[in-house]
């Protein structure tokens, strides 16, 4: 079965140091997109990739940065970890105009 | 900034009973859906209603749409221990311009 699974399920970091966090998709969806869940707040878009070298700014990309070098992975870099960037991190999938899947999660601590 | 805002924040209903939640978003939209969380999981894509259908249903699920009001509502009808999540509404523009997602709303079902 098709699946998008992240890694790894559970980070912790120190504060300065580059994280990336991956995601991978077996679904062939061309669009691919990185959120963020906070307490109030829901998830918030950090980036997404409508393809291959494609990459997008969303609502709170600020610190954060992805590549997209195949259809099935974009990972999220934090360059410089922070302790404001503690949250628990999705990745996601679709196709065009159709409906979001969902990877389990990391929960990423910063320290 | 978020586009939809769910209402109640919580609710807690006794098993059998049904539950409603709301869904308010301020922009023109193309199609709203909703997602279901488990607590540790990924979101999950439970229905999506078009700009120009008015209701959908889908088993014990029921949602509407009122573009003049910019409001939707679920309505989980007969609801089971098991339905016990975090729901969260989404709202998609025009073209292929990422989802925005509300802040959800915390259901409890008592057995």
């Amino acid at each position: 079965d098709a699946e998008i699974t992240q890694s790894p399920r559970h980070k912790i970091t120190e504060t300065g140091r580059q994280v990336t966090l991956a995601c991978h998709q077996t679904w062939n969806h061309n669009n691919m997109f990185w959120y963020r869940q906070d307490l109030g707040h829901g998830l918030r878009l950090i980036h997404y990739s409508y393809g291959v070298q494609d990459t997008n700014k969303g609502e709170v990309s600020d610190g954060y940065s992805v590549s997209r070098s195949n259809t099935e992975d974009l990972p999220l870099t934090l360059e410089s970890a922070a302790s404001s960037q503690t949250s628990v991190y999705f990745c996601a999938s679709s196709d065009s105009n159709s409906p979001l899947h969902f990877g389990n999660g990391t929960r990423l601590t910063v320290t | 900034s978020q586009q939809g805002e769910e209402d109640p924040q919580a609710l807690s209903i006794q098993e059998g009973e049904n539950a409603t939640m709301n869904c308010s978003y301020k922009t023109s939209i193309n199609n709203l859906q909703w997602y279901r969380q488990n607590s540790g999981r990924g979101l999950v894509h439970l229905i999506l209603i078009r700009s120009n259908e008015r209701e959908k249903h889908s088993g014990r699920l029921r949602v509407t749409l009122d573009t003049s009001k910019k409001s939707s509502s679920l309505l989980i009808t007969a609801s089971r221990a098991a339905d016990t999540a975090s729901y969260f509404c989404a709202t998609g523009g025009s073209g292929n311009t990422p989802l925005v997602f509300g802040k959800g709303t915390r259901l409890s079902v008592i057995a």
